[in-house]
């Protein structure tokens, strides 16, 4: 079965300090899609950042940056000069070739001022 | 546009009830899925469409039920709630597989006593 792990339940970092948070998965798939979404306190599921596996290059978006390994099968986000407005449930989540999405249990960033 | 809307946003249900959980998206999205969230967990998919007319089941689709006759509109049955249902519901949408899913809606959060 394929999963998705967020080994760190909850961190809290410094504003503008950087914070990495660490996403592994387990396929048997070649060519699948990874994904970062964003849950503030609000409840709305915000899309942060999408990789496709057959790129190597790892995705960027503005101070939103992943760390791809396929062969480790890793996916961690980075957040640099983090702020106060990044406090929220971090999820990683998979979607396999049948189009179905699996997502981890999440990680819980407080940015701290 | 107002993208994702999810109807209603509170619900309380009696074990046994039926009800109907709405979504409707205005952005031509042939994707549309229903998420469910529960404590310490990330989003599992329910039920997801790849365009009117097509559905097919997600991770935990036992004790829902979908339909896709527009590709605007994707609801989701409660045929006999229970009270392991209590949870909450986001519908998604997206314009295509490789943008799947951008768009959440504000979620439904539904009690079944």
């Amino acid at each position: 079965a394929q999963t998705v792990t967020q080994s760190q339940p909850e961190m809290s970092v410094q504003e503008a300090e950087t914070v990495t948070l660490s996403c592994t998965y387990d396929t048997s798939e070649s060519n699948y899609y990874l994904f970062w979404y964003k849950q503030p306190p609000s409840r709305q599921m915000i899309l942060v950042i999408r990789q496709e596996a057959y790129k190597q290059q790892n995705a960027t978006e503005n101070r939103f940056s992943v760390n791809f390994q396929k062969a480790a099968k890793s996916f961690s986000l980075k957040i640099s000069d983090s702020q106060l407005g990044d406090t929220a449930m971090y999820f990683c989540a998979f979607m396999n070739r049948d189009d179905k999405i699996i997502f981890g249990k999440g990680t819980r960033l407080h940015i701290l001022p | 546009n107002a993208g994702v809307t999810q109807t209603p946003k509170f619900q309380v249900l009696k074990t046994g009830q039926s009800m109907t959980l709405q979504c409707a998206q205005d952005m031509n999205h042939e994707y549309m899925s229903w998420y469910r969230q529960d404590p310490g967990m990330g989003l599992r998919l329910i039920h997801y469409s790849v365009g009117a007319g097509i559905t097919d089941q997600g991770e935990v689709p036992n004790g829902y039920n979908v339909s896709r006759s527009t590709t605007e509109d994707f609801p989701l049955r409660l045929l006999s709630a229970a009270p392991s249902q209590t949870s909450v519901y986001f519908c998604a949408s997206s314009y295509s597989r490789v943008n799947q899913p951008q768009h959440f809606g504000d979620g439904t959060r539904l009690s079944i006593l």
